[in-house]
């Protein structure tokens, strides 16, 4: 089946860790996207790839990081700098990044403990 | 700056009823709108992709217009059932970004 997998479901973070969020798809879509979104408000972009080797800041990008190293994969890390992570995160691509339908993988929910 | 908004941000309606959702937007250039659903805890489903040269789209009992001079497009649900009960959210493709509403809960009343 085709789609985009993103692991864990939930994921509990210590103050101060680093965790690592997985987003795979074997759409042979180019782009993907990290999406944040909180109770009461649209998706929030966090950050974009074009293209393998390459990614873009959204408009939250402060206390994350990503890598591309391959076009199925699109981890995404939340760093000890971002003071306010608990969300629920959302992973998607699409063909490019040209203004083509976007799909979603189910998300993975975030709490600090 | 593009700013999308739904209203409203409940909806609880009984079985059967048919519905319309509302999704506006602030800059009529726009490449396409996307509508979604999205079940409690869960990713989020495409429903519906209108481009900015169309007027609608159908898939089954879901209807979606678009009108882009007045910066509004709505989701027509048919003969709501309770498994339509979602949040409901609307996105905008926008100089290469999607802009997004907040989304419409909606409660279908058995």
């Amino acid at each position: 089946d085709g789609g985009i997998t993103q692991s864990p479901k939930y994921l509990f973070r210590k103050e101060g860790q680093n965790v690592t969020l997985s987003c795979e798809q074997n759409l042979n879509h180019d782009a993907m996207y990290w999406y944040r979104q909180d109770p009461g408000q649209g998706l929030r972009l966090i950050y974009y790839s074009q293209i393998v080797n390459d990614f873009q800041k959204g408009d939250i990008a402060e206390g994350y990081s990503v890598s591309r190293e391959k076009k199925e994969s699109f981890p995404l890390t939340v760093t000890s700098a971002q003071k306010n992570p608990t969300a629920f995160y959302l992973c998607a691509s699409s063909i490019d990044r040209g203004n083509t339908e976007a799909f979603f993988g189910q998300g993975t929910r975030l709490t600090v403990v | 700056k593009q700013e999308v908004t739904q209203i409203p941000a409940a909806l609880s309606v009984p079985e059967g009823e048919n519905l319309v959702l509302n999704c506006s937007f602030t800059d009529s250039a726009i490449y396409n709108l996307q509508w979604f659903r999205q079940d409690p805890g869960k990713g989020l489903t495409s429903l519906l992709l209108i481009q900015s040269s169309q007027r609608e789209q159908t898939s089954g009992r879901l209807n979606a217009s678009l009108d882009k001079s007045s910066g509004r497009s709505t989701l027509y649900i048919a003969a709501s059932q309770p498994g339509d009960s979602a949040t409901y959210l609307c996105a905008v493709h926008s100089n290469y970004q999607l802009i997004w509403g907040a989304g419409t809960k909606l409660i279908i009343k058995p």
